[in-house]
C-alpha cells in the first residue's frame, strides 16, 4: 500500500469548514483513499473513502485531486466534538479484505 | 454497523504474567484483527484472526508472545504472554463485517505493566 503524508496538527475554529490535506504521490491505480478518526480514549471511526470521484456522506466530504496525488478532508462545519486524530491511508480493497496500515495522522484540534 | 465490546477494559498486570483479552461481536464478521496502541503513538496491527485456524502474524509479532483465538465468527481472544513494561499499551479488536465496506475497531483495552 501506498504511504501517505500528513501535517502532524493543525487548529481550526468552531462552526468552521477544516480541510484536512493528505498527500499520497505513490498511489496505484486500485488503491483507494480511506480516513479514520480517533477520539481520545477511543477506537478508530470511519469516515470516508474514495477511489477517483469526489464523494460526500453526512461526516464529511472528500476531494481528490485528479492526478489522485493528493486528496483533502472536509469537515464542513466543525464543532469541539470534531477534535481527534485524523488518519488517511490509502490501500488497495475496497472490501476491506485487509490490513489499515496507521501512520501518524494530523491532530486537530477544534476551538470555540 | 457492528457493536463492539472488550473485555476487559482496563488491566494493570505484573510483569512476568499474561492477560487475555476478549472481543465480542454482535453480528458474524468476515475478520477479526488486533491492533496495538503504545504511548503516543499511532496504531500498529498485530495479526489476523482467523476462524478455526492460526492466526497471521505481521513482521515483529510472534505466536508465542501474543497468542489469539477465534473458536467463531463473534468472538475472539489475544492473550499478552510474559509481559513486561513495553507491553504497556492499549490493545484493539477490529473487524470487517460481511459484505462491507467499513472496518470497525472496539474501544480498546488498557493495558499497564509494572
Amino acid at each position: 500500500d501506498a504511504k501517505t503524508t500528513q501535517p502532524p496538527s493543525m487548529d481550526c475554529a468552531e462552526g468552521r469548514a477544516a480541510n484536512l490535506p493528505c498527500n499520497h504521490s505513490t498511489i496505484s491505480g486500485n488503491e483507494y483513499v480511506y480516513w479514520y478518526r480517533q477520539i481520545h480514549s477511543q477506537g478508530p471511526q470511519y469516515i470516508i473513502h474514495g477511489l477517483k470521484n469526489n464523494e460526500t456522506n453526512e461526516m464529511a466530504s472528500l476531494i481528490i485531486t485528479e492526478d489522485r496525488k493528493s486528496s483533502t478532508l472536509i469537515l464542513p462545519h466543525a464543532t469541539l466534538r470534531d477534535t481527534a486524530v485524523y488518519y488517511c491511508i490509502v490501500r488497495v480493497a475496497i472490501y476491506s479484505w485487509g490490513k489499515l496500515q496507521f501512520g501518524a495522522g494530523t491532530q486537530v484540534v477544534v476551538t470555540p | 454497523s457492528a457493536v463492539i465490546s472488550q473485555k476487559p477494559s482496563r488491566d494493570i498486570c505484573q510483569r512476568g504474567t499474561s492477560l487475555t483479552i476478549q472481543c465480542q461481536v454482535d453480528s458474524q464478521v468476515t475478520m477479526m484483527f488486533w491492533y496495538r496502541q503504545q504511548p503516543g503513538q499511532s496504531l500498529t496491527l498485530i495479526a489476523t484472526a482467523n476462524q478455526g485456524s492460526e492466526a497471521t502474524y505481521e513482521s515483529g509479532f510472534v505466536i508465542d508472545k501474543f497468542p489469539i483465538s477465534r473458536p467463531n465468527l463473534t468472538f475472539s481472544t489475544l492473550t499478552v504472554s510474559n509481559m513486561s513494561p513495553e507491553d504497556s499499551s492499549i490493545y484493539l479488536c477490529s473487524v470487517v463485517l460481511n459484505h462491507s465496506i467499513e472496518q470497525y475497531f472496539g474501544p480498546g483495552t488498557r493495558l499497564t505493566v509494572t
